[in-house]
């Protein structure tokens, strides 16, 4: 599926660098997701957006910071994270029948 | 609340023999099914989904699930597996009218040579 994109496919930030997340889809959907992929562990949702509103906050630290400023965009502002946030970032889209469309993820690395 | 189960963390097969990953969850309501796939390095991958109709879906890459509400599961099947199928599998489970998936830990697919 390449409906959805992110960028960048890789990422490797120290502890006190600021960076940010992008994820773009072209399906025309109104919801969009981040998800936090971790090794041995199953795939957490992180926040949910619906019609550019925040609809879910899975108890997310403030180090992450989404924004969505239209149905089509979506961002993870990252700072001040740890290496335990070193992880694959998987963003989604779906329109109405919870189908969600993913893209290819990043790959974030935390020095 | 729901919640979904992959009972097999890795299942090894011989490659052109039959596969099925077992997947079973838990809901008090009506319930929408998905099986993902997740190649290396890559995102998931919407393989097939029951969300009404008939209980035995068809999905890409010679891929089927059956719905059994009676034991609540959504087993995959494929008849001949390939090299190429090697990946990881994921089962979900989103309740009615809700924008939630629950994804089980997933499995991994071994094809053996």
């Amino acid at each position: 599926e390449t409906g959805v994109t992110q960028t960048p496919r890789h990422l490797v930030m120290g502890m006190t660098n600021k960076k940010s997340l992008k994820c773009e889809q072209h399906l025309g959907h109104n919801a969009m997701y981040w998800y936090k992929q971790s090794a041995k562990k199953p795939l957490e949702l992180m926040f949910v957006y619906n019609f550019k509103e925040q609809t879910e906050n899975n108890s997310v630290p403030s180090r992450f910071s989404p924004e969505c400023p239209n149905s089509s965009h979506l961002f993870l502002h990252l700072h001040t994270l740890q290496p335990e946030d070193s992880a694959l970032y998987l963003c989604a889209s779906s329109l109405g029948s919870n189908t969600q469309y993913f893209g290819p993820g990043t790959r974030l690395t935390v020095l | 609340a729901q919640s979904v189960t992959q009972l097999d963390s890795q299942v090894p097969v011989f490659e052109e023999a039959p596969v099925e990953l077992r997947c079973n969850y838990s809901s008090s309501v009506s319930v929408y099914l998905f099986w993902y796939v997740q190649y290396p390095n890559q995102g998931l991958q919407l393989l097939l989904k029951y969300l009404s109709g008939s209980t035995l879906v068809k999905g890409i890459n010679g891929f089927e699930a059956e719905f059994n509400k009676s034991q609540t599961s959504f087993h995959l099947r494929k008849p001949s597996v390939h090299i190429s199928d090697t990946a990881e599998y994921f089962c979900a489970v989103s309740e009615d009218r809700d924008d939630k998936i629950i994804f089980g830990k997933g499995t991994r697919l071994h094809i053996l040579p």
